[in-house]
C-alpha cells in the first residue's frame, strides 16, 4: 500500500514564525505536491516538484516555499506565518509520466494566531 | 489554464437512492478525470477515474461517464448507503503534474 504521512495533524503557530511542514512517501514517486484547502475553494495548488531538488509553482505560491532534498521527502515552508494561512495543507504524490491516481496524505491542519 | 467546475456544493438523499455529482472542465486537451472521496479527518482518496479514450466506467454501485465533446463528467452513486457520506471533489488533468480540482460537494445520505 502507498503509504503518504505528514509530519504534523494538528500545529498551532504565531505570526510571524517559520512553519516547517514535511511529507514523506514511501513508493519511490516522482512527482509530489503540495496544495491547500478551504471551505468553498477545494483543493489549490501551492507548489509541486517532479524531481529532486527540482520544483514549479501553482495557483497560490506567495508566501511559501518547498525543499525536495531527497525523493521521498517534500516539505512546505511558511518563511514569516500570517493568519490568512490559517488551512488544511495537503500532500499527495503520483508517478512520473502520468497522469495517474495522485496519493495524499491525511493533511495538516495549521492555525496562525 | 484549466477550470474545473463542480455542482452541487452539497447533496442529500434518502439511503438507497442514487446521487449524481457534475463537472465541467475547459481544456479541451485534459484525458485524465479522477473522482476523490473525502471523509472527515481524512486525506482525499481516488474512488474512480476515466480517461478521456472511454466513455463510461463501472465499479460496484460508482459509475462515472465523461463526455468530451460537451466536455462534461459525472460522478454516480447508486444504492446509497450512510458511509457513502463524505465530501467527492472531481479533477482534470492532461500532464502527470497538473491536476485542476472542482470545489467540492458534501453528500450526505440520510438512513
Amino acid at each position: 500500500d502507498v503509504k503518504v504521512t505528514q509530519s504534523s495533524r494538528y500545529l498551532v503557530k504565531r505570526t510571524g514564525e517559520k512553519v516547517f511542514l514535511e511529507c514523506v512517501q514511501d513508493m519511490d514517486h516522482e512527482n509530489m505536491f503540495w496544495y491547500r484547502q478551504d471551505p468553498g475553494l477545494g483543493l489549490r495548488l501551492i507548489y509541486f516538484s517532479y524531481d529532486v531538488k527540482m520544483k514549479e509553482k501553482g495557483d497560490i505560491p506567495e508566501g511559501y516555499s518547498v525543499s525536495r532534498e531527497k525523493k521521498e521527502r517534500f516539505s512546505l515552508i511558511l518563511e514569516s506565518a500570517s493568519t490568512n494561512q490559517t488551512s488544511m495543507y495537503l500532500c499527495a504524490s503520483t508517478p512520473g509520466d502520468g497522469p495517474y491516481e495522485q496519493y495524499f496524505g491525511p493533511g495538516t491542519r495549521l492555525t496562525v494566531t | 489554464g484549466e477550470n474545473v467546475e463542480q455542482h452541487p456544493s452539497t447533496l442529500s438523499v434518502q439511503e438507497g437512492d442514487s446521487a449524481v455529482i457534475k463537472c465541467t472542465y475547459s481544456d479541451s486537451a485534459s484525458n485524465y478525470f479522477p473522482w476523490y472521496k473525502q471523509e472527515l479527518g481524512k486525506g482525499p482518496q481516488l474512488i474512480i477515474d476515466i480517461r478521456s479514450n472511454v466513455g463510461e466506467k463501472k465499479d460496484q454501485r460508482i459509475a462515472v461517464t465523461l463526455n468530451k465533446t460537451a466536455k462534461h463528467f459525472s460522478l454516480h452513486i447508486t444504492e446509497t448507503q450512510p458511509e457513502d457520506s463524505a465530501v467527492y471533489f472531481c479533477a482534470a488533468s492532461k500532464t502527470g503534474n497538473q491536476f485542476y480540482f472542482g470545489t467540492g460537494t458534501s453528500l450526505t445520505v440520510i438512513p
